[in-house]
């Protein structure tokens, strides 16, 4: 099947600092999409991205489709605490059955106080 | 609050038993999913529902497995003779409309085979 690399695997970050995260593949993906999910729920979508080279904002959340339909990058700016938690990034694959997401292993997020 | 409700959120089976996971979607999106999550790694499609049938299911998606929307209601998904590997989170979605329309997902059923 098709692969998601996401990265960082892990980020200890001091409350206010930003944050890059990214995904890359070696395929073409329509959709990108980008996830957040606390112990016990279920992942909560944060930006939906449709259009190469579209950069999207959500508040202090800023996401963007390459222009090479093969990765998407998401920012956050001034970290907070509530900000804690694993990140996804997932997509939809141009040469597939255009249903099932592909989703990245996640980058955990770790507000140091 | 989710957009989808997952029952039961946990679920103790024995090895080699029958279960059943049930979602209920709150809205009227037509497009179903299931997905699964081992302890510790990435989500995984398993199969999408439209119209009372399957438009597309994963590789994980084999025999063992079955979905069916039996009351126009809740969506379930049917995993017989179950292994100790398919002790995992298993959460439902749905989507508005195919091809890349965002997945709303619930807050999961924790399945655990002894």
């Amino acid at each position: 099947g098709q692969q998601l690399n996401q990265s960082p695997q892990s980020m200890f970050i001091q409350e206010g600092e930003d944050v890059s995260m990214n995904c890359t593949s070696s395929s073409i993906f329509n959709t990108w999409l980008w996830y957040k999910q606390d112990p016990g729920e279920g992942p909560v979508l944060l930006i939906a991205l449709y259009k190469a080279g579209e950069l999207t904002s959500n508040g202090r959340l800023t996401a963007q489709f390459g222009t090479t339909r093969k990765d998407s990058f998401l920012n956050i700016s001034a970290s907070i605490p509530s900000d804690v938690g694993i990140y996804f990034c997932a997509g939809i694959y141009s040469g597939g059955g255009a249903d099932g997401l592909t989703f990245g292993k996640g980058t955990h997020l770790i507000i140091q106080p | 609050e989710p957009e989808v409700t997952q029952t039961p959120s946990h679920q103790v089976t024995q090895m080699g038993q029958e279960v059943i996971l049930r979602c209920v979607p709150i809205s009227n999106h037509l497009y179903f999913y299931w997905y699964r999550q081992i302890l510790g790694q990435k989500v995984e499609f398993l199969v999408s529902f439209y119209n009372n049938e399957i438009s597309e299911k994963s590789e994980i998606f084999d025999d063992q497995f079955s979905v069916e929307r039996p009351d126009g209601s809740n969506f379930t998904l049917k995993i017989r003779s179950t292994k100790l590997e398919d002790s995992a989170m298993y959460f439902c979605a749905r989507s508005r409309d195919r091809g890349g329309q965002p997945q709303h997902f619930g807050d999961g059923t924790r399945l655990s085979i002894l």
